[in-house]
């Protein structure tokens, strides 16, 4: 079965840089959501999207921001990157009343 | 083996036993609820959902218990195999809402 597929695996930048990160979900899921893991701690939601529409906001840093397009691929967009973004990033992908599926995150290194 | 989710986050069982994760989650409007297992530099993987007008779930070895009066949410391992070892989050949703909150994670080791 198709799941959520997320690029880059892994990323390395330096501060101040931007990255963007993609995530194209299970096929026929209307809602992503964006999460950000730091090491040893609990997945801390960002943002999500239903129907490429903003539904929710989380903890998203202002130098962060998100779309989801016409094709239901989303990206997060990372400006003025700090140390302290390193972590894995996580898409997950639900039908409105679902379970959330997730991918297999994007590794971001800021040096 | 038990665990008592923020005041021990680690469990260690013997494989073969049953495991049981507890998560005392926070949010009484909260109507839907999935427990994760993630393993290292994984990304977190569903494995079994229950919804608010039940108090009890059963999947493949895995059974969900859900008890709303003091918001409790309990995941039982049958016959616990090495590849359990993981870590488990409990996470909950309201059905307002298009977020999932995820618990204090429980690290679960399994003992050959």
């Amino acid at each position: 079965a198709a799941g959520v597929i997320q690029s880059p695996r892994h990323l390395i930048k330096e501060k101040r840089e931007t990255a963007t990160l993609k995530c194209y979900p299970i096929p026929r899921h209307d809602t992503v959501y964006w999460y950000q893991q730091g090491p040893g701690q609990d997945p801390q939601f960002l943002i999500s999207f239903y129907e490429k529409m903003q539904s929710d906001k989380g903890s998203i840093p202002d130098r962060f921001s998100a779309q989801q397009f016409s094709d239901y691929h989303s990206e997060l967009n990372m400006s003025s990157l700090e140390l302290g973004d390193s972590a894995l990033y996580f898409c997950a992908s639900s039908l409105r009343t679902g379970g959330a599926f997730f991918g297999q995150g994007t590794r971001l290194t800021v040096v | 083996g038990e665990s008592v989710g923020l005041h021990l986050p680690t469990l260690s069982v013997q494989e073969g036993d049953n495991s049981i994760i507890n998560c005392a989650y926070s949010n009484s409007a909260s109507d839907y609820f999935i427990w994760y297992k993630q393993e290292s530099g994984k990304g977190p993987q569903f494995i079994i959902d229950i919804r608010s007008n039940m108090d009890k779930r059963q999947g493949q070895r895995v059974t969900v218990l859900l008890n709303k009066t003091v918001k409790h949410l309990s995941l039982q391992i049958a016959a616990t195999q090495p590849g359990d070892s993981a870590v488990y989050f409990c996470a909950e949703n309201m059905n307002t809402g298009n977020q999932f909150y995820f618990g204090t994670g429980t690290s679960l080791t399994v003992i050959p």
